[in-house]
């Protein structure tokens, strides 16, 4: 079964820093891996997916920006946070193909203030 | 893309008693309709899945129908107990993604 390490767990930074959320996985090879956001009380945002090393689709045009150095680590970066990037932010991962149930990592809260 | 509407967004029960969520879907090709539980301030967890092919899933206190013709499908959660509550999420997808609905917070009253 995979398992999915992201860290670091809460995170309060200033308008305007940088940010570096970074996700592994283990247990799998090539999976999907995915960035998720949830603001407080509310759903599940998808941010950006990849189906590969290198490969990176967008959902929502904002100031993040995702990269996949190697083939189990996703990352999500931000050149300059603002208020509304506070959330809490979840990597999950599913196994090779489409349309399995996501195992998600245990999450990063941050505060941007 | 796939739009997932979630009913009710907040639902409180006597403890014993049945709840029931409901998720309609968009897109007629989705295949996969997963449903993940989320407790406080923690990463939400798969608790049950259905794939097009099947209309009714079961495992012990939980079911999951699916109505592919009228594109909804539902959570039934029986004897509902006070370790139930959580926010629980329907989600369905054809591809790589999975399309999230809202989100139902579930109380359940001792």
């Amino acid at each position: 079964s995979q398992t999915i390490h992201q860290w670091p767990a809460t995170l309060v930074q200033p308008v305007g820093s940088p940010l570096s959320l970074e996700c592994t996985v283990e247990g799998t090879s090539n999976p999907n891996l995915y960035w998720y956001r949830q603001a407080a009380g509310r759903g599940l945002q998808l941010l950006f997916y990849s189906v590969g090393i290198g490969q990176i689709s967008s959902e929502v045009p904002q100031n993040l920006s995702a990269s996949r150095p190697q083939d189990r680590q996703f990352i999500l970066s931000s050149k300059k946070l603002l208020l509304s990037d506070s959330g809490f932010y979840l990597c999950a991962s599913t196994g090779v193909g489409a349309n399995y149930g996501y195992t998600f990592g245990s999450g990063t809260r941050l505060t941007v203030v | 893309g796939e739009n997932v509407e979630q009913h009710p967004s907040t639902l409180s029960v006597q403890e014993g008693d049945s709840a029931v969520i409901k998720c309609t879907y968009s897109d007629s090709a989705s295949n996969y309709f997963p449903w993940y539980k989320q407790e406080l301030g923690k990463r939400p967890q798969l608790i049950i899945d259905i794939r097009s092919n099947v209309g009714e899933k079961k495992d012990q206190r939980i079911a999951v129908t699916l109505n592919k013709t009228a594109k909804h499908f539902s959570l039934h959660i029986t004897e509902t107990q006070p370790e139930d509550s959580a926010v629980y999420f329907c989600a369905a997808s054809n591809d790589y993604k999975l399309s999230f609905g809202a989100g139902t917070t579930v109380t359940v009253r001792a």
